[in-house]
């Protein structure tokens, strides 16, 4: 069975770092994409950019460029996000995903989502 | 970026009904779109992928159609289960950029 397992909620303050965790199993976790997906409080989804664990490639949407890191570490079949200095505005749940890529790209496996809360 | 746009933002019905939910993109996207259902505090669960498929375990009273720009997802006899918001994704280029969302809730 495919799980995405994501790492516990996380209340930090205003420029704290962060890193979350996306943990996968039962399928090869080198072969497939990953992909973050954040929802704020009362808004839709937004695609921030995936990471190929096979080899740790990287892509960003423009959006989160630079906001964002994206890492993996395949040896432990799990994917990063992280932050160097959190805001406010960070606040929400973060969603990691499995990225099928054979035929039509789609998100097809969820984790459960990390809660963020960042308040001084 | 390719903006996706919903319609409606929330729509009110009954079980039983019909309800049909459309997604235009701003440019083609031949049939590079996906929709997901997701239930309050729950991930999000892929339901239609490449505009027009059945995901796996997803009842077929939920159906995709469209190419191009302009998308929808029908569900034939709403559930009570069925009440949820639903977001449309293209995955024709980077980034995959979702819809804002159309909430349906119960009437």
């Amino acid at each position: 069975e495919v799980q995405l397992v994501q790492s516990g909620a996380e209340v930090k303050k205003p420029g704290e770092s962060l890193k979350i965790s996306c943990k996968g199993s039962g399928y090869s976790f080198t072969n497939y994409w990953i992909g973050w997906v954040r929802h704020m409080p009362g808004k839709g989804l937004e695609w921030m950019g995936i990471i190929y664990p096979g080899n740790s490639d990287t892509r960003y949407s423009p959006s989160f460029q630079g906001q964002v890191t994206i890492s993996g570490d395949k040896s432990i079949s799990t994917a990063y996000l992280q932050w160097s200095s959190l805001k406010a505005s960070d606040t929400a749940m973060y969603y990691c995903a499995r990225m099928y890529d054979r035929g039509v790209t789609r998100l097809d496996y969820w984790g459960q989502g990390t809660l963020v809360t960042v308040s001084s | 970026d390719i903006q996706m746009t919903q319609s409606p933002s929330s729509l009110s019905a009954s079980v039983g009904d019909r309800v049909t939910i459309t997604c235009r993109a701003s440019q083609s996207i031949s049939s590079s779109l996906n929709w997901y259902q997701q239930k309050p505090g729950k991930a999000p669960k892929l339901l239609i992928y490449g505009a027009s498929s059945l995901q796996s375990g997803v009842p077929s009273r939920f159906s995709g159609s469209g190419s191009g720009t302009h998308f929808t997802l029908t569900i034939s006899s709403l559930q009570p289960e069925d009440f949820a918001t639903y977001y449309c994704q293209q995955s024709y280029s980077m980034p995959y950029t979702f819809g804002q969302g159309t909430k349906l809730e119960i009437k």
